[in-house]
């Protein structure tokens, strides 16, 4: 049982290139979340997905699309970076519980690079 | 507007010296509180739920408690391996799975 997998761990991308990060989880979790983590402003929500064939907006999404084909991966697409998009990037997932608990299980990130 | 306010930014404290982190929270209602551990270069690793005022849990060291603003993440005679940023969040009534709303950490250094 891995959890939560993200590729790739690092990358560096220049200026108006474009790249996907793909997140895997072998839970069975309904629910799936792409954030990004920059230094004193916490996480935030960039995209997430309720199930296989659904996507959503976040608090952040420009500049970013997402795709929920099979309910095990959600991928996270940079169509072309910016400078701006230099972060960190966590996939998270989500059982709905009988109680409603949303805790999310994270994985490792993926430390991206815009220059 | 909902808001997840932690304090303070960073705590350093000596083997063996207890304290608490504050997590102070501002939303519409809520369905849940959560607590997460970071450790450097890794992804949040989830420690709590806390659902109602008066709701506490443990797990080693740890304890956290709930009242109707805030929530406490109490540190009883840590060890350095207890160093870690440590992550509130908060889901609010009336919202879809969407609107968790992190705050931005406590950094605790723990010395030996």
């Amino acid at each position: 049982n891995a959890g939560v997998t993200q590729t790739p761990k690092f990358r560096v991308l220049k200026t108006g290139q474009s790249m996907t990060l793909l997140c895997a989880q072998d839970m069975n979790h309904e629910y799936m979340y792409w954030y990004r983590q920059d230094p004193g402003m916490g996480l935030r929500l960039i995209h997430y997905s309720v199930g296989e064939g659904t996507t959503a907006k976040g608090e952040v999404p420009d500049g970013y699309n997402v795709s929920r084909l099979k309910k095990q991966n959600f991928l996270l697409g940079l169509e072309s970076a910016a400078p701006s998009q230099t972060s960190v990037y966590f996939c998270a997932s989500t059982l709905l519980g009988a109680d409603g608990g949303y805790e999310q299980y994270f994985g490792p990130g993926t430390r991206l690079t815009v220059t | 507007e909902d808001q997840v306010t932690q304090s303070p930014e960073a705590l350093r404290l000596q083997e063996g010296e207890s304290s608490s982190l504050n997590c102070s929270y501002t939303v519409s209602g809520l369905r849940g509180l959560f607590w997460y551990r970071q450790d450097p270069g890794k992804g949040p690793e989830f420690l709590f739920t806390l659902y109602s005022a008066g709701e506490e849990k443990e797990k080693e060291r740890l304890k956290a408690t709930l009242t109707k603003k805030e929530s406490f993440l109490h540190i009883t005679a840590p060890k350095p391996e207890d160093s870690a940023t440590y992550l509130c969040a908060v889901h609010s009534s009336g919202s879809s799975a969407s609107k968790i709303i992190f705050g931005s950490g406590t950094r605790l250094s723990i010395r030996p």
